[in-house]
């Protein structure tokens, strides 16, 4: 079974700072998708980004970019450029193409950006 | 297009009660997912459905719990009996299922059950 480990409960950044979130996952699988969510305090889930397992390149989404490292089975979230707005709780979650397409997700980490 | 739809939003049952959630996916999709989120935790799987089938309850717990996806209509997540332990956030989230839109899964506001 996969898991996914997010060893900050919580963070805080300045406003306008870069702030990098962690994540490591387990698999024994090749084909794969990683995601960071957000949840702000009205709950609802945002996709953030999303990382395909085979390409090498990072994917970014303006000011939110990833480091993906897939032998050392890590991938961080980096945000730039802070915002009040940005004050969430992340997800990181893995998800095994060719089963069910189920999202595993990790404990969170809860950022907080201060003016 | 309107999203994932979820409701009610909040729904108060007394031990021993029954509680039901509903979800409407978004138009055209045809996968629908379950998910539950207990206080200070991260989403946890409990079903996945295409219409009018099942296609992995590994998530769910064994009894109590069922989970429907019929030909017209919402999903519904069903909770018979429920329990303080039940006492949580429960979210649907719809997809497409296609790589073409990288595997997204749009996820609905959540029911917020709590049991008295």
């Amino acid at each position: 079974a996969q898991t996914v480990t997010q060893s900050q409960p919580e963070m805080s950044v300045q406003e306008a700072e870069t702030v990098t979130l962690s994540c490591t996952y387990d698999t024994s699988e090749n084909n794969y998708y990683l995601f960071w969510y957000k949840q702000p305090p009205s709950r609802q889930m945002i996709l953030v980004i999303r990382q395909e397992a085979y390409k090498q390149q990072n994917a970014t989404e303006n000011r939110f970019s990833v480091n993906f490292q897939k032998a050392a089975k890590s991938f961080s979230l980096k945000i730039s450029d802070s915002q009040l707005g940005d004050t969430a709780m992340y997800f990181c979650a893995f998800m095994k193409i060719g089963g069910s397409e189920k999202l595993v997700f990790g404990k969170g980490t809860k950022l907080t950006v201060n003016p | 297009n309107a999203g994932v739809m979820q409701n009610p939003r909040h729904l108060v049952r007394r031990r021993g009660q029954e509680a039901r959630l509903r979800c409407s996916p978004m138009k055209g999709h045809s996968h629908v997912y379950w998910y539950r989120q207990l206080p200070e935790e991260g989403l946890k799987f409990m079903v996945y459905l295409q219409k009018e089938n099942i296609i992995d309850e590994s998530g769910m717990p064994k009894e109590r719990f069922s989970a429907e996806f019929p030909k017209e209509g919402p999903s519904i997540l069903r909770i018979q009996q429920v329990v303080r332990g039940d006492s949580a956030a429960y979210f649907c989230a719809s997809s497409l299922l296609a790589s073409g839109t990288g595997y997204e899964q749009y996820f609905g506001p959540g029911t917020r059950l709590t049991v008295t």
